[in-house]
């Protein structure tokens, strides 16, 4: 099974400033790597798929990178609505067996 | 408006069996990959199964032979049998719609606001 790690578990950013956010897949998942923003007592929502293409909506502070097992997620000029937290899931491989990060928990 | 409705969580006792149902609106259900993702209390995101548009199933290691996935065109409604329940399967269950182009998935894309499934004595 590939195994998903985020880094770090927490981080403590300003309003304005940019955050990037890590994930790291435990095998390569060529660019099969999607992105969600989770707030309390919410239901995720999509951000970023294919590793780097936003998902409808989503505003264009939002940009994701990497491919293999190194991604990474960053958010820029973070705005009040942002501080959520963030998971990244890979659905690469046949038969599915889809797993998410562990999540990164953005906080002011 | 595309979304997603999830009903029939509630409080089961370990080895009890439970439904959960997920009804669609603004699509249809068959034409889409779906899926089931549970989120225990506290805890992240769990992926738990698939029905692909052929109405090829695939489940999570920790669920299979245990839970079934289903999907009833004439109700544009997705299932999820839970059997043999255990207290381990505590969580929100989560149903989403899992975009595709052909084979290649682009995530899940629409989620309803989830069902909580207790297993407990």
């Amino acid at each position: 099974d590939i195994v998903m790690a985020q880094s770090p578990a927490t981080l403590s950013v300003s309003p304005g400033e940019r955050a990037s956010l890590s994930c790291r897949a435990s095998q390569s998942v060529s660019r099969d790597l999607a992105w969600y923003q989770q707030k309390p007592g919410q239901a995720p929502r999509l951000l970023i798929y294919g590793a780097s293409t936003r998902a409808t909506g989503v505003p264009s502070r939002f940009s994701g990178g990497g491919s293999g097992t190194e991604f990474t997620l960053t958010i820029n000029s973070l705005q009040a609505e942002d501080f959520a937290v963030y998971y990244c899931q890979q659905y690469h491989g046949w038969p599915p067996n889809y797993t998410f990060g562990p999540g990164t928990t953005l906080e002011i | 408006e595309v979304q997603l409705v999830e009903s029939g969580g509630g409080l089961i006792q370990p080895g009890g069996s439970l439904r959960l149902s997920c009804a669609a609106s603004e699509f249809i259900v068959s034409d889409n990959y779906m899926t089931w993702v549970r989120q225990a209390p506290g805890k992240g995101l769990e992926w738990v199964s698939v029905i692909y548009t052929g109405g090829h199933t695939f489940y999570a290691d920790s669920v299979r032979g245990r839970f079934t996935i289903s999907r009833d065109s004439s109700k544009n409604t997705l299932y999820l049998q839970m059997d043999s329940l255990r207290v381990e399967d505590t969580a929100v269950y989560f149903c989403a719609r899992e975009s595709a182009t052909g084979i290649q998935s682009h995530g899940m894309d629409v989620w309803g606001l989830g069902t909580t499934v207790i297993v407990s004595s």
